[in-house]
């Protein structure tokens, strides 16, 4: 299996400050079929399902907030949190979809400082 | 609009079955574009991808080797909606269990999360 670690475990941001979540794949996750990074990220509040916020590496969903983007390559990705506002106050995963069983990262709690 | 709505019991006795199922609206389990995926959620594993199946001509299963020999995922085209069986549990089994529609591998939308504790 392809194994995401995240790095931190725990973040805290002052609102209106820089968020920086890191993801880390044992392999590559790159499709050669279209040269696309199959690497999402989710944003998962409590009581509620994970959200899809961005995939394929940095293309966001209809309705996510342009603060939120999405960067890397190769097996080193970043979701970055330009301006963090207090809604964002979540869990963070990243997840591969390159290869079955589609793993996750271990998550990121991002907290307001 | 898409809508998973999950039903199934909560609390299943070690050794037992647990039985969960996921309706559909707005989508069909027989669409060849997308996947239907089960994953939970507990504190000791995160989330974790059990398993999905897909129709492209036929059906198609695949599974995680860690619940494999434990595990059904079985579409219902009559009733659109697919179902998760898992044999033989144990309070390891203890998480939310969630279904998910997945396009191209990402999880657009989920059901709304069922707590399965497994306990006597």
């Amino acid at each position: 299996d392809i194994v995401m670690t995240q790095s931190p475990d725990s973040l805290a941001v002052s609102l209106g400050e820089r968020a920086t979540i890191n993801c880390k794949s044992s392999q590559s996750v790159l499709h050669s079929s279209n040269n696309r990074n199959n690497l999402a990220w989710y944003q998962h509040k409590s009581g509620q399902p994970p959200k899809l916020l961005i995939s394929w590496t940095s293309t966001r969903e209809s309705g996510v907030p342009d603060r939120f983007s999405g960067s890397g390559s190769g097996t080193d990705f970043t979701l970055t949190i330009s301006s963090l506002q207090a809604e964002d106050v979540a869990v963070y995963y990243c997840q591969q979809y390159y290869r079955t069983p589609h793993t996750f990262g271990q998550g990121t709690k991002l907290e307001i400082k | 609009q898409i809508q998973l709505q999950q039903s199934g019991p909560g609390l299943v006795k070690p050794s037992q079955t647990l039985s969960l199922t996921c309706a559909i609206s707005g989508d069909s389990v027989s669409s060849n574009s997308v996947t239907w995926t089960w994953i939970r959620q507990s504190p000791s594993r995160g989330l974790e991808w059990l398993g999905r199946t897909y129709y492209r001509s036929e059906w198609h299963y695949e599974y995680a080797v860690s619940v494999q020999g434990r595990i059904t995922i079985n579409p219902d085209v009559s009733k659109n909606q697919f179902s998760l069986q898992l044999n033989s549990v144990t309070p390891d089994d203890t998480a939310v269990y969630y279904c998910t529609r997945a396009i191209l591998g990402r999880l657009d939308y989920w059901g709304q999360g069922t707590l399965v504790t497994v306990s006597s």
